[in-house]
This record gives structure tokens, C-alpha cells and sequence, in this order.
């Protein structure tokens, strides 16, 4: 157990839908990341909240891409206007103050047919 | 050119043989170096962090990194089928804020 949690593990949708998937960490660290990974490639990142707060965003959250971390709890994603390209593997990691390693959920793997 | 490099592979080897996984990287800032073991349509799943230059050793794993050489490199002694995934390496600099990946290297232990 990775003390992170994804909902749904599985998402297909139709081209032009929206989407939102959910990422639950355990409760004492307060650094939550979303990656995107597709077939064949390294995770690349999206972005990351320091508690409530989103502190970065990668150039490749398009602005039909929104993340937020209310009570900076849980963390919802969600594409909006889905295309074929958003087809991956996001995956939602948990982390501690300071300098610590990343822990990942098994991800939410999104079908955009 | 990519912050961290890495043969994709596909590698494949006989059982209770000895792995060798390498991953390079141009940033010298880099100070944390990971290895993650990926299984299909799961979840990167930490084997090993360490800090700057040397070893460290945690069963049958050995994580090595060379600074100088910017050139960290993964073990794996007694390899069992049940090690056959994906492994990543990642690094970050010292503010700890951005991860860095490597694409993933296939491994393959046949019995």
C-alpha cells in the first residue's frame, strides 16, 4: 500500500467529454503531484499542491486542464473536451516536506475513443 | 537533449542472473536519485532513493550513482521472474520540487 488512493481506476469516454479523476492520499504529507504517462515513456509532471495551494504547473496542462486540492485533503483532475491525444496514464503521487522521494498510486488510465 | 536518458530496452535475461540497469542525466544539480519498479497497468513503486555520490545496497538490490560521470546504474543479484517490469530511474535537484524521469527500461526474467 502506497498510502494513495485513485478513483476510477479505469476511463473511457467519447472525444470531446469531460473527465474528472480523484487521488486521496494519506493525511500527513502535504505534497500532492499529478504525472501523465503514456505507452512506452516516463511520467511526466503536471502539476503539484503544497496543501490548498498549487504551486506549479508544467506547460502541458493545457488550460482544458484544471487541478485543485480543496482543505488540502483530496485532489480531483479534470480534462474538459477530452481528445484522443489525453489518452495516458495519470497518476497521482504523494510526498513529504523536504527532500523525500515520491510515492505513486496505481494510477487512472484514460480511453479517449 | 533529455534531462535523464534511458535504454527502453526490451532486456531479457536467464533467471538468477545479475541485472544491470543504467540511466544518464545532463543536469549537474541533480542531487536525489530514485529507481521505481513499474508493473503493467500499475503504479511506479519505489525501490530505492539515495543521496549524491556511492551505494546502497537493500536485499537483492544495489543502487550506484557516479556524480562525475552523471551516470547512476540499478543491481539486481538472484534476478526471479517476479522482478519482469518496467524500471524507472528519476532524480531531482536539491530543492526537491521537480522529478525528472527516465522513459523506463523492459525487463524480462525467464525461468
Amino acid at each position: 500500500d502506497t498510502g494513495v488512493s485513485q478513483n476510477p481506476r479505469h476511463k473511457i469516454t467519447k472525444r470531446g467529454q469531460n473527465v474528472t479523476f480523484r487521488c486521496d492520499p494519506i493525511s500527513e504529507h502535504n505534497r500532492l503531484y499529478w504525472y501523465r504517462q503514456t505507452l512506452g515513456q516516463g511520467p511526466e509532471f503536471l502539476t503539484y499542491f503544497q496543501n490548498e495551494a498549487q504551486l506549479e504547473k508544467s506547460r502541458l496542462l493545457s488550460d482544458r486542464f484544471s487541478a485543485e486540492r480543496p482543505k488540502g485533503s483530496f485532489s480531483t483532475l479534470e480534462i474538459q473536451r477530452t481528445e484522443q491525444g489525453d489518452s495516458a496514464m495519470y497518476l497521482c503521487a504523494r510526498k513529504a516536506d523536504g527532500n523525500s522521494p515520491l510515492h505513486f498510486g496505481n494510477g487512472t488510465r484514460l480511453t479517449v475513443t | 537533449q533529455k534531462e535523464v536518458e534511458q535504454d527502453p530496452g526490451p532486456l531479457s535475461v536467464p533467471e538468477g542472473a545479475i541485472v544491470s540497469l543504467n540511466c544518464t542525466y545532463s543536469n549537474s544539480a541533480f542531487q536525489y536519485f530514485m529507481w521505481y519498479r513499474q508493473y503493467s497497468r500499475k503504479g511506479p513503486e519505489l525501490l530505492m532513493y539515495t543521496y549524491s555520490s556511492g551505494n546502497k545496497e537493500d536485499g537483492r538490490f544495489t543502487a550506484q550513482v557516479d556524480k562525475s560521470s552523471k551516470y547512476i546504474s540499478l543491481f539486481i543479484r538472484d534476478s526471479q521472474p517476479s522482478d519482469s517490469a518496467t524500471y524507472l530511474c528519476a532524480m531531482s535537484a536539491n530543492t526537491g520540487n521537480q522529478f525528472y524521469f527516465g522513459t523506463g527500461t523492459s525487463l524480462t526474467v525467464i525461468p
